[in-house]
C-alpha cells in the first residue's frame, strides 16, 4: 500500500478481553516499530522488528503484551486480559532500512483502544 | 538513558505570525539525530524536520527551521508565516546512532506541545 495501514482504528474492549491490533507496513520496509501513546503524552516505544526478527521488546509493559511479524511484513500486537491502563493509541511505524542507517519512520494513523 | 523535554504544553500563534517551540534533551552521546514531528487530529505522525548532531548548520524546510544548540542540548522549532493547517501537536524526538544491536532506529519522544493557530 501507499502508507502504513493500521486496523482497527477504534477498539472498545471489556476488561479482561483479549485484543489484536494489526499493522500493515509499507511494502518492502525492513524495520517495524510499535509505540503506545497515552492521552496527552508522547509515544513510548514498545517493540521493534527487523524483518521477522523481534530484536527489541524492552518496552512491552507486561507479559500480557505480545507482538509478532511472522513473514516479515504484517505485524500483530496482541494484548491479553486487557486492563484499563492499557487504554491508549497504539502506533505502528515502518522504515525502509534498519540499524544505524534507519531511514525516515513512516507512521500509521494508530489504533485507539478503550478498555471499559 | 536519553530523555526529551518539551516544557510548553500549549502554544498559540496568530495566523501569519512566527512561533517558536522549545525542546531540550539529555544524552551522553556525541552523535545522534533530532526530529520534529507533527501530529494532527487524524493522529498520523508526519516528519517536519530532521537535524544531524554532527552538522553545525541548522536545518530548514520551507517555513520550518530549527535552532540547534548542541552544547546547551536545545533544539527549538521555528514556524514562520503560521497557517491554519499548522495547528497540531508537535513532538520533539531523539534517535541514537550507536550500534546497540537492537532498535537503533527507535525514537524517544517528548510529551508534545499543542499549537493553536488563530485566524
Amino acid at each position: 500500500g501507499a502508507g502504513v495501514s493500521q486496523s482497527p482504528r477504534y477498539k472498545v474492549a471489556k476488561r479482561g478481553q483479549d485484543v489484536a491490533l494489526r499493522c500493515d507496513p509499507i511494502s518492502g520496509h525492513v524495520s517495524l516499530f510499535w509505540y503506545q501513546q497515552a492521552l496527552g503524552q508522547g509515544p513510548e516505544f514498545l517493540t521493534y522488528f527487523q524483518n521477522e526478527a523481534q530484536l527489541d521488546k524492552s518496552g512491552l509493559p507486561s507479559d500480557r503484551f505480545f507482538a509478532e511479524r511472522p513473514e516479515g511484513s504484517v505485524s500483530t500486537l496482541k494484548i491479553q486480559r486487557t486492563q484499563q491502563e492499557d487504554s491508549a493509541v497504539y502506533l505502528c511505524a515502518s522504515s525502509q532500512t534498519a540499524g544505524v542507517n534507519t531511514g525516515e519512520l513512516f507512521f500509521g494513523e494508530g489504533s485507539r483502544l478503550t478498555v471499559l | 538513558a536519553q530523555t526529551v523535554t518539551q516544557s510548553q504544553p500549549e502554544m498559540s500563534v496568530q495566523e501569519a505570525e512566527t512561533v517558536t517551540l522549545s525542546c531540550t534533551y539529555d544524552t551522553s552521546e556525541s552523535d545522534y539525530y533530532l526530529f520534529w514531528y507533527k501530529q494532527p487530529p487524524s493522529r498520523q505522525m508526519i516528519l517536519v524536520i530532521r537535524q544531524e548532531a554532527y552538522k553545525q548548520q541548522n536545518a530548514t524546510e520551507n517555513r520550518f527551521s530549527v535552532n540547534f544548540q548542541k552544547a546547551a542540548k536545545s533544539f527549538s522549532l521555528k514556524i514562520s508565516d503560521s497557517q491554519l493547517g499548522d495547528a497540531a501537536m508537535y513532538f520533539c524526538a531523539y534517535r541514537t546512532t550507536m550500534n546497540y544491536g537492537g532498535s537503533q532506529g527507535n525514537l524517544i519522544f517528548g510529551k508534545g506541545t499543542k499549537l493553536s493557530v488563530k485566524p
